[in-house]
């Protein structure tokens, strides 16, 4: 049902590399959302962005940086990967208006 | 600020057992409710929503009540199916000023056996 994508699925990198998570929606929707999930499962918003240009921090306080430059393409940096990022993240949109969120596969982040 | 508590778990059921999920939420305004479900490996599902009080949300044999003056929004299915294994979140949204932000409880995972 969801047309949201995260690429890579899976990651393992070593400690100080700098990393780019992709996430793409073909929905146009202008509301997209980064969480990131701890191994209890708990799930935190990180960033979130309202259209184009607009980005904002979330809940939880991220090392990591967004940019919405285009509506569809929501990525996530990590200009220097630590074992502490070491999670899984999620990647959601939505529409003005909608109270439902999409959400993508997830990446899971595995930093050595 | 808003938040939502809900059972933790891990919780293993025996198919065709009867489930409750516990959830409550403290929120300033009028949130919307809602029930996410994670399934291994995979993002999250919206499963079902409820928008104000007394509205009962419905899919997949699942269930959950809004309830305004015990702040709660039970999940419930009859009979569970080994399928429904998975990782349950309950959620609000308050709206507030047209934000969409979802708070989520903590999860539940589900194990559902033969």
């Amino acid at each position: 049902e969801a047309d949201i994508y995260q690429t890579p699925r899976y990651l393992v990198i070593g400690t100080g590399k700098k990393i780019t998570l992709e996430c793409s929606q073909t929905m146009g929707h202008d509301k997209m959302y980064w969480y990131q999930q701890d191994p209890g499962m708990e799930l935190h918003l990180i960033h979130y962005s309202y259209g184009v240009n607009s980005t904002e921090k979330g809940d939880l306080s991220s090392e990591s940086t967004v940019s919405r430059i285009r509506t569809e393409h929501f990525p996530l940096t990590l200009e220097s990967a630590r074992p502490s990022h070491t999670s899984q993240y999620l990647c959601a949109s939505s529409d003005w208006g909608a109270l439902k969120q999409y959400f993508g596969p997830g990446t899971r982040l595995t930093v050595t | 600020g808003d938040s939502v508590t809900q059972m933790e778990g891990p919780v293993t059921l025996s198919e065709e057992a009867f489930l409750t999920i516990n959830c409550t939420y403290t929120a300033t305004g009028y949130p919307s409710l809602f029930w996410y479900v994670q399934y291994p490996g995979e993002g999250l599902q919206l499963l079902l929503k409820a928008t104000k009080a007394d509205d009962k949300g419905s899919n997949k044999g699942f269930e959950a009540t809004y309830r305004k003056e015990t702040t709660s929004f039970h999940l419930e299915k009859g009979s569970v199916q080994v399928s429904d294994s998975a990782v349950y979140f309950c959620a609000l949204s308050d709206g507030q000023g047209g934000s969409e932000k979802l708070v989520f409880g903590k999860g539940m995972k589900l194990t559902v056996n033969p």
